[in-house]
């Protein structure tokens, strides 16, 4: 079982749109969850982190269940600027204090 | 703030050749990692240093990757022979801590390398 899996789409959705991603993970010593954001071939760039108790950030929202080890990104109202690659990322420990383990990505294309 | 600079950005060479890709990092951040990201996958750490030291090389293919960080700062990542299948962006990132759970990596462009 891979570390992190993410369903990579791609999801193409009409601007105004509701998205939801989900990803899951298999290590459940994990302590730390990001999504990140990638554009066609730029760098990936933090997006948001996530909490257990759930956080939001303007039209993004991101969600935890530790006991399901279980992720998602929900984006609300989605934007053409929206279009990317959104990588779930989860740490695992190492001898450093941690290393971060990215999915493979799901790809989102938002059209008007 | 600068941020992470990598060259060359692109790369293109035959196969069982050599290559070097080059990293500096944020200013002050002791934390620095190489990532290999092949074409429709995520980024996969190879190596990761904290300070001029690795702490986590378990993914790298030491027959024929190396990589240094030496004074702590700067690092090159290097591939001998090359194959094809090691065509793929190669990210270098950096961050402050290691530790943590709200600390974040910052990546650089990449270096996009080809092998033919």
């Amino acid at each position: 079982r891979k570390e992190v899996e993410q369903d990579p789409g791609p999801f193409n959705v009409p601007e105004g749109a509701t998205v939801a991603f989900n990803c899951t993970y298999s290590n459940s010593a994990s302590q730390s969850f990001f999504w990140y954001r990638q554009d066609c071939r730029k760098e990936p760039k933090l997006l948001m982190s996530v909490y257990s108790s759930g956080n939001e950030d303007g039209r993004f929202t991101a969600q935890l269940n530790r006991a399901s080890q279980y992720i998602s990104l929900l984006i609300r109202d989605s934007k053409l600027s929206d279009s990317a690659t959104y990588l779930c990322v989860v740490n695992r420990l190492n001898q450093a204090g941690t290393a971060l383990i990215f999915g493979k990505g799901t790809t989102l294309s938002v059209s008007s | 703030e600068a941020g992470v600079a990598q060259s060359p950005r692109y790369k293109i060479i035959e196969k069982r050749q050599s290559v070097a890709f080059w990293c500096n990092p944020i200013s002050g951040h002791a934390t620095l990692y190489w990532y290999q990201q092949i074409l429709g996958q995520g980024p996969k750490l190879l190596i990761q240093f904290q300070n001029n030291g690795v702490v986590d090389d378990s993914q790298l293919p030491k027959d024929r990757f190396s990589a240094e960080r030496l004074k702590g700062v700067d690092s090159t990542l290097k591939i001998q022979p090359a194959k094809l299948e090691d065509s793929a962006v190669y990210l270098c990132a950096s961050s402050l801590f290691p530790q943590g759970t709200r600390y974040e990596q910052y990546f650089g462009p990449g270096t996009r390398l080809t092998v033919t």
